[in-house]
């Protein structure tokens, strides 16, 4: 398996709450990417990062933030969080060049 | 852009047997990846295989096994000798060559194998 991490791998939380959900890989790879999927469905890409200080919104329009500050860290950030955005978001990474992403295991949230 | 289509939200297979599942794509690109990605319950994302649409040969990698069809813009993946972990969600995703890696996902087919 990939040497991707993701916390909180369950968060329940209320609506109005800020929320980061954690993504750590230790492959050095340059580009990582936040998908999001909802239950049974496709996954669709909110954000995409080619490096440090890189970040770029993805196919999907998402209220949520991300940032890149160092290479094996891209944190994803709701500040007020709503049931709209119950979810499962996962994190990814590849290489610059290659064409393998490798996924980390999800983080389910439900907002109530 | 690029679409993806999976007509088989759910499929199931005896043990030991053999199973397609297939996949669509449309693109104006005529250089990409294609991929198959299996996500068990619960569990990671993997890569299952991968093709290069410039390589004519289908990929295989041990059990599983893909039918490229460039002009057609088909591929499905055979999986045989079905085995009790292949049950899961199986996603086939497009990428074209000048995309840096962006996956275009189809709506995935739930595998499941039964003993």
């Amino acid at each position: 398996e990939a040497d991707i991490y993701q916390t909180p791998r369950y968060l329940v939380i209320g609506t109005g709450k800020k929320i980061t959900l954690e993504c750590s890989q230790t492959m050095g790879h340059d580009k990582m990417y936040w998908y999001q999927q909802d239950p049974g469905m496709e996954l669709h890409l909110i954000h995409y990062s080619y490096g440090v200080n890189s970040t770029e919104k993805g196919d999907l329009s998402s209220e949520s933030t991300v940032s890149r500050i160092r290479t094996e860290h891209f944190p994803l950030t709701l500040e007020s969080a709503r049931p709209s955005h119950t979810s499962q978001y996962l994190c990814a990474s590849s290489v610059a060049g290659g064409n393998t992403i490798y996924f980390g295991e999800g983080s389910w949230l439900t907002v109530v | 852009a690029q679409t993806v289509t999976q007509s088989q939200p759910e499929m199931s297979v005896q043990e030991a047997e053999t199973v397609t599942l297939s996949c669509t794509y449309d693109t104006s690109e005529n250089n990409y990846y294609l991929f198959w990605y299996k996500q068990p319950p619960s569990r990671q994302m993997i890569l299952v295989i991968r093709q290069e649409a410039y390589k004519q040969q289908n990929a295989t990698e041990n059990r599983f096994s893909v039918n490229f069809q460039k002009a057609a813009k088909s591929f499905s993946l055979k999986i045989s000798d079905s085995q009790l972990g292949d049950t899961a969600m199986y996603f086939c995703a497009f990428a074209a060559y000048n995309a840096g890696n962006m996956l275009t996902f189809g709506g995935g087919t739930r595998l499941m194998v039964k003993p």
